[in-house]
């Protein structure tokens, strides 16, 4: 079956520091792959995506490439905020069977401290 | 504001009790995912439905039930609670047919559970 590995946290960076959370995962045939971000007391919201090998999704500074060859979609950012502090999943998607079945990693809490 | 709506948003319970969680997915969302986070455990699947019907299982004990019903909101039965189910649980929609697994899931704000 789907998996998807992350790296476990808690992760704590300063402000403005480079962050990388790693995300691998296995799966038959070609999945979508999604990154979503928790902040407290909320409910999980979609932050990128990519759909096809080499597809890089981006939004609000992060970025994540889609590496067939590597199976991972680690994800970046050159310079984070305390607002940053939040949970981030990953996860994927595939659509064989005739519906979608999405895969959660574990979650990284992330910590970035002033 | 995902578009998807649960109710309600605080349960506080006795343990042995039965509650129910309801979950109405966004406008067009034919799949409705419900996902267990505690603590200490992360995010737990539990079950998906898609246009009504049961697609896949994940932990969910028995003494847990779902269903999907034909104006396709959904409901997520606990019973003979313990205090181990107090949780956040979560429920979420997508497009969820096969050709369109690049659809991303939405959640709601999830229900908080305490059972004392």
């Amino acid at each position: 079956g789907n998996s998807v590995t992350q790296m476990e946290g808690p992760v704590t960076l300063s402000e403005e520091a480079f962050l990388t959370i790693n995300c691998t995962y296995t799966a038959t045939g070609y999945p979508s792959l999604f990154w979503y971000v928790q902040y407290p007391g909320e409910g999980l919201q979609l932050l990128l995506k990519a759909t096809k090998a080499d597809d890089k999704g981006s939004n609000k500074g992060f970025e994540a490439t889609y590496r067939k060859e590597t199976t991972s979609f680690h994800l970046e950012k050159g310079s984070v905020q305390v607002s940053d502090s939040a949970v981030y999943f990953c996860a994927l998607s595939d659509g064989s069977g005739g519906y979608q079945k999405v895969t959660f990693g574990i979650g990284t809490k992330l910590q970035v401290i002033p | 504001d995902s578009g998807v709506t649960q109710t309600p948003k605080h349960l506080i319970t006795a343990t042995g009790q039965r509650v129910t969680l309801r979950c109405s997915p966004r406008s067009g969302d034919l799949s409705v995912y419900w996902y267990q986070q505690s603590l200490d455990q992360g995010l737990q699947f539990l079950i998906q439905y898609y246009n009504g019907e049961e697609r896949a299982k994940g932990n969910i004990l028995e003494r847990f039930s779902a269903q999907q019903f034909p104006d396709l909101h959904s409901e997520l039965n606990l019973s003979s609670l313990e205090l181990g189910d107090s949780a956040l649980y979560f429920c979420a929609s997508s497009a969820g047919r096969g050709d369109l697994p690049n659809s991303p899931l939405h959640f709601g704000n999830g229900t908080r559970l305490t059972v004392t």
